[in-house]
């Protein structure tokens, strides 16, 4: 079966950096996508990796290694209003994008 | 319009009625998506519409469920029968449609439907 995991929750200082992984098998690969979703809010697009590699943009990266399923963001800098949760999600081989449940990430000053 | 609106934003209902969710995509975009999100959990899939291709409805738990898509714009969301599991977050998506691009979705403020 098809499966995206990453950690439940994760706390972090305000000011301080913070990775959030996440890992994938899935039926074939054709991107890997984060999302950020503020409660009840609708998440909304942060980046994208089809290559292996580094995507950096602004405050946010984000790092692909295909070769491993693995992938992850990372937030520096930390605000307060990074407080969300951060969605990976995985577009298999029929182009189906498949999530994961999301990481809760609670910012501390 | 200026994003992708749902309505209603609420909706509580009895068990064993029926519910109607309405999404209104971006002007212009031919993909829709319609996901479902119980408190804490990941986004699950229901029906996704492409152009004029027939919808791929692999995600949608039971046949008390149904979509369509009226004029490759509007959406609506029939739940028949409601029943108390059914109670989530009801998320709507658009896209341009692109297959194998890096093309992002762009989601509606969903609708929170709560089945008494």
């Amino acid at each position: 079966g098809q499966n995206i995991d990453q950690p439940t929750e994760m706390t972090a200082t305000e000011g301080a950096i913070v990775q959030i992984n996440c890992t994938y098998q899935t039926s074939g690969f054709n991107g890997l996508f984060w999302y950020q979703q503020h409660a009840g809010e609708a998440p909304t697009f942060l980046s994208y990796n089809v290559l292996d590699g580094l995507e950096e943009k602004g405050r946010f990266s984000s790092f692909l290694s295909r070769s491993k399923g693995y992938s992850y963001l990372l937030l520096k800098e930390l605000q307060m209003k990074d407080s969300a949760s951060y969605l990976c999600a995985v577009k298999d081989s029929n182009y189906q994008l498949i999530w994961g449940a999301g990481t809760k990430l609670i910012i501390k000053p | 319009g200026a994003g992708v609106s749902q309505s209603p934003s609420n909706k509580v209902t009895e068990k064993g009625k029926d519910v109607e969710l309405r999404c209104d995509p971006i002007s212009g975009h031919t993909a829709l998506y319609w996901y479902r999100q119980s408190l804490g959990q990941g986004l699950e899939f229901l029906i996704y519409f492409q152009g004029n291709s027939a919808p791929d409805k692999s995600g949608l738990p039971s046949d008390r469920f149904s979509a369509e898509r009226t004029g490759g714009s509007v959406s609506t969301l029939t739940i028949q029968r409601t029943q108390q599991e059914d109670s989530a977050v009801y998320l709507c998506a658009s896209s341009l449609g692109r297959l194998g691009s890096n093309e992002k979705l762009f989601f509606g403020s969903g609708t929170q439907l709560s089945v008494l």
